[in-house]
């Protein structure tokens, strides 16, 4: 059972573009961190949320926490090619399921041409 | 500047022989978390230690795979008898409990394919 949803699965747009990607769930997760992962590398982690309705900003990336702490969004303003790569989000359902595993979501592959 | 550094980077084998692979955590890290990436997915979590106690497996972790970190700091996974299914991207990941977030910083993984 895949725990984590993310949708659009597939991203392809041009540079300047605005984009959004979801990661849904039905679980209550403590923690969610989004990485983006670059082929034949290890993911990166890029930001951190962890309380409900909580709003973090890195640079063009916006990213927001459900208030349930379901359900995260991860949006992208004026896409650049740096932007390539794909995104996964990985909950953490420390009092849920009683454990510090990431569970990651299906991922999302995006694709930004010039 | 010293991240998550595991060896080999890649690694082909035939089915049949015994693979290990290293992961070195951030030095001030007292988790260390296994990963199991296939072509198209995310991450599968395979086993985490705290120190030297391995905290939790994966029923995804057969018998033929095994995970030490002796001295709390560096860690292997072995893997017997390998099969054309074990060929995946593996991946090592670390963590500090200080501070409560938990956050977890992978290393560039080792690909292993099994012939």
């Amino acid at each position: 059972t895949q725990l984590l949803e993310q949708s659009p699965q597939f991203l392809s747009i041009q540079e300047g573009e605005n984009l959004t990607v979801y990661c849904n769930s039905s679980s209550v997760f403590s923690s969610l961190q989004w990485y983006r992962q670059e082929p034949g590398e290890g993911p990166v982690l890029l930001v951190t949320v962890v309380t409900g309705g909580e709003v973090k900003k890195l640079k063009r990336l916006t990213f927001q926490f459900g208030d349930a702490r379901k359900d995260s969004s991860l949006h992208i303003t004026a896409a650049q090619t740096g932007d390539t790569g794909l995104y996964l989000c990985a909950g953490v359902g420390r009092r849920t399921y009683n454990t510090d595993k990431l569970i990651f979501g299906t991922g999302t592959r995006l694709q930004v041409f010039p | 500047d010293t991240g998550v550094s595991q060896n080999p980077r890649h690694k082909i084998t035939k089915r049949g022989q015994n693979v290990t692979f290293r992961c070195d955590p951030i030095s001030e890290h007292n988790r260390l978390y296994w990963y199991r990436q296939t072509l198209g997915q995310g991450p599968e979590f395979l086993t985490y230690f705290q120190n030297e106690a391995q905290l939790e497996k994966s029923r995804l972790l057969s018998d033929r795979f095994s995970a030490e970190r002796p001295k709390g700091s560096f860690s292997t996974l072995e893997i017997q008898r390998t099969e054309q299914g074990d060929s995946a991207m593996y991946l090592c990941a670390s963590s500090s409990t200080t501070g409560g977030l938990y956050e977890q910083y992978f290393g560039p993984g080792t690909r292993l394919t099994v012939t």
